[in-house]
């Protein structure tokens, strides 16, 4: 079964310092790897995507089969990061399986 | 370009009775996804309709169903509610193209069951 695994529930950095956010996944197969945010009072959206290779709002995150990891990063935090990232996963089924989410808060 | 939208916003029901959600999808966009935020257990999958068709479902009992109609709106429909089905409800709709699927989460409903 896939299973999307993100072990920190809260993570806080201070402005300017670097930010990863840990996303594990299990997947026998090729899975397209996401990352979506949800700001405060907003709704959820995508925040990048694996197979773009973009860099969104400074963040980018690469995927590394090996380690069937998709960890995302940021290499200065601003304090308008703060919100809840959930890494995802799909198949050929095409839902989203979820992880449990990761609050961060930017610290001024 | 509008977003995909859900009525309503919030819905209180007891136990036993029966809750329909509704989603409009982006324009153009013909699946339309259903996931339950439950307390505790993270965003969950429930159900994936394209074309008018339910093309594949969660792992939740046959009281957690659907429809899609012509337009491409959706609706969810929760039978026999029992307290543990007060979650949030989002709804996602979702274009394919060159660079692949993206879904488009609308703001949800917020189901209270007492």
């Amino acid at each position: 079964a896939q299973r999307v695994t993100q072990p920190e529930k809260l993570l806080s950095v201070f402005k300017g310092a670097p930010v990863e956010l840990k996303c594990n996944y299990s997947y026998s197969g090729s899975p397209e790897l996401f990352w979506y945010v949800q700001y405060s009072r907003q709704r959820l959206q995508l925040l990048l995507r694996h197979i773009s290779r973009e860099s969104i709002k400074g963040f980018t995150a690469d995927l590394n089969k090996g380690e069937t990891s998709f960890h995302l990063k940021k290499p200065f935090a601003q304090e308008e990061d703060s919100a809840m990232y959930y890494c995802a996963l799909t198949r050929s089924a095409r839902q989203l399986t979820f992880g449990s989410g990761t609050q961060l808060t930017v610290l001024p | 370009e509008a977003g995909v939208t859900q009525s309503p916003t919030h819905l209180i029901k007891t136990r036993g009775q029966q809750a329909t959600l509704r989603c409009s999808p982006i324009s153009g966009h013909t699946s339309v996804y259903w996931y339950q935020q439950a307390l505790g257990l993270g965003l969950q999958f429930l159900l994936w309709y394209d074309e008018g068709e339910e093309r594949n479902r969660g792992n939740f009992p046959p009281r957690f169903s659907g429809r899609q109609f012509p337009n491409y709106s959706s609706e969810l429909n929760v039978n026999a509610l029992e307290l543990e089905d007060s979650a949030l409800y989002l709804c996602a709709s979702s274009l394919i193209t060159g660079g692949g699927e993206t879904q488009y989460f609308g703001p949800g409903t917020r189901l209270l069951v007492l």
